[in-house]
């Protein structure tokens, strides 16, 4: 199974500020990976897919960049709503595989 | 309204069984690769199973291989997991989650990013 590897497991930032999270699979995936926002209690919500395609609806403060195994999600300037646990997620290789998450938190 | 709404979770017993379903509305179930997604208490996602209708194709974690069945039936565009043989480590929110699909120079293809989640269904399984 491929390996999802998120860093760091929690980041701490002010609200305004610049947020830059990782994941890297232990092998090649392509570009086939999704990040996803989760907020307690909700379920989780598509923001990237094909590493740098922002989904439906996802604001343009969101970015994705990366490809085979290194893979960074942006969040250009943190606002409430923004604080949460991200995943990352392949799906070039079954079984589809995500991250252990990174929370961000203020 | 494209939603998605899953029932059937509860508590039940090591070795004993239970079946999940989902309802999809607002769109064309057999266009999507469809699946479900599962969180134990206070831990990430993991994917389980994983149907697309039009091809007959299946796939499941070895978490679950052996003690889940996935179903659907387009007709009346429902996703069904049965759950067999539940253990403790089955304790989770169970999600549907359907496939993003997109249309490129007249191709439509669905992929493994999931762009609709339903509201999840809590199972525990424990004595």
């Amino acid at each position: 199974d491929i390996v999802m590897t998120q860093s760091p497991a929690t980041l701490s930032v002010s609200p305004g500020e610049r947020a830059t999270l990782s994941c890297r699979a232990s092998q090649s995936v392509s570009s086939n990976l999704a990040w996803y926002q989760q907020k307690p209690g909700q379920a989780p919500r598509l923001l990237i897919y094909a590493a740098s395609t922002r989904a439906t609806g996802i604001p343009a403060g969101f970015s994705g960049s990366g490809s085979g195994t290194e893979f960074t999600l942006t969040i250009s300037s943190l606002q409430s709503e923004n604080f949460a646990v991200y995943y990352c997620q392949q799906y070039n290789n079954w079984p589809w595989t995500f991250g252990q998450g990174t929370k961000v938190e203020i | 309204e494209v939603q998605l709404v899953e029932s059937g979770g509860g508590l039940v017993q090591p070795g004993g069984s239970l079946r999940l379903s989902c309802a999809a509305s607002g769109f064309t179930f057999s266009g999507y690769n469809m699946n479900w997604v599962r969180q134990a208490p206070g831990k990430g996602l993991e994917w389980v199973s994983y149907i697309r209708s039009s091809t007959d194709t299946i796939y499941y974690a070895d978490s679950v291989k052996g003690r889940f069945t996935i179903s659907s039936n387009s007709a009346k565009n429902s996703l069904f997991l049965q759950m067999n043989s539940l253990r403790d480590e089955d304790t989770a929110v169970y999600y549907c989650a359907r496939g993003l699909g997109y249309c490129a120079n007249g191709v439509c293809y669905t992929i493994g990013a999931f762009d609709m989640w339903g509201q999840g269904t809590m199972v525990a399984v424990s004595s």
